[in-house]
């Protein structure tokens, strides 16, 4: 079992639509990142937390320490929203393991 | 205020061979992580660098080494190259010490090993 689980693997929406990625951990961390990664492989911070909900426009990441779960939420859902989303906790020592990433289509 | 950049943004190496892959740490940041990234997979930590010493290591065997500048930059260094070695290999910078612990990225060094 890995450390860090995300799902879905795969997920396809219609432009407009409710986006939710899950991702949870089995290892004890400081905090939790969420990162997007393009074709190409440059990775982009979205959010790093360790407790509550973080919000950056249309992009909303939550985090319940206690069941160890967090969720990444993208409204108003657009194309440009296309790529995949990578859970990653960072473990006590500055060490982030990663999840196996969520692969998110956008249609129009 | 400049952020992480990788060098050269591709690589194309015959099994056997070694390589060196360069980082440039963000600005105000000592503290680099090096990750490899198979294609279809997750990044997986290499290594740490802490003002130039490791600082934690993960499931790599000794042909993967590394280095850290007083600059802060770093290298990493791969021998004896294998097929299997393909793949992305990202850095990233962080300012430990500080609470944030941020990670910033790299825009990644595809390396193929034919």
């Amino acid at each position: 079992k890995n450390e860090v689980e995300q799902s879905p693997q795969n997920l396809t929406a219609q432009e407009g639509e409710f986006i939710t990625i899950n991702c949870s951990y089995s290892v004890g961390i400081s905090a939790l990142h969420w990162l997007q990664q393009h074709p190409g492989g440059g990775i982009v911070s979205l959010f790093m937390l360790s407790s509550g909900k973080k919000k950056h426009g249309r992009l909303i990441a939550t985090i319940n320490i206690q069941e160890k779960h967090s969720s990444l939420h993208i409204t108003a859902s657009h194309p440009r929203d296309s790529a995949v989303y990578i859970c990653a906790a960072l473990e006590y020592g500055n060490k982030l393991v990663f999840g196996a990433g969520t692969i998110l289509r956008v249609k129009s | 205020e400049t952020g992480v950049t990788q060098s050269p943004t591709h690589l194309i190496k015959t099994r056997g061979q070694q390589v060196t892959l360069r980082c440039s740490s963000q600005s105000g940041h000592n503290t680099v992580s090096w990750y490899q990234q198979a294609l279809g997979q997750g990044p997986q930590f290499i290594f740490q660098y802490y003002r130039e010493e490791e600082n934690g290591r993960g499931n790599f065997p000794p042909r993967f080494s590394g280095l850290q500048f007083p600059n802060y930059s770093s290298e990493l260094n791969v021998n004896a190259l294998e097929l299997d070695d393909s793949a992305l290999y990202l850095c990233a910078s962080s300012a430990k010490g500080l609470s944030s612990y941020e990670q910033y990225f790299g825009p990644g060094t595809r390396l193929t090993v034919t």
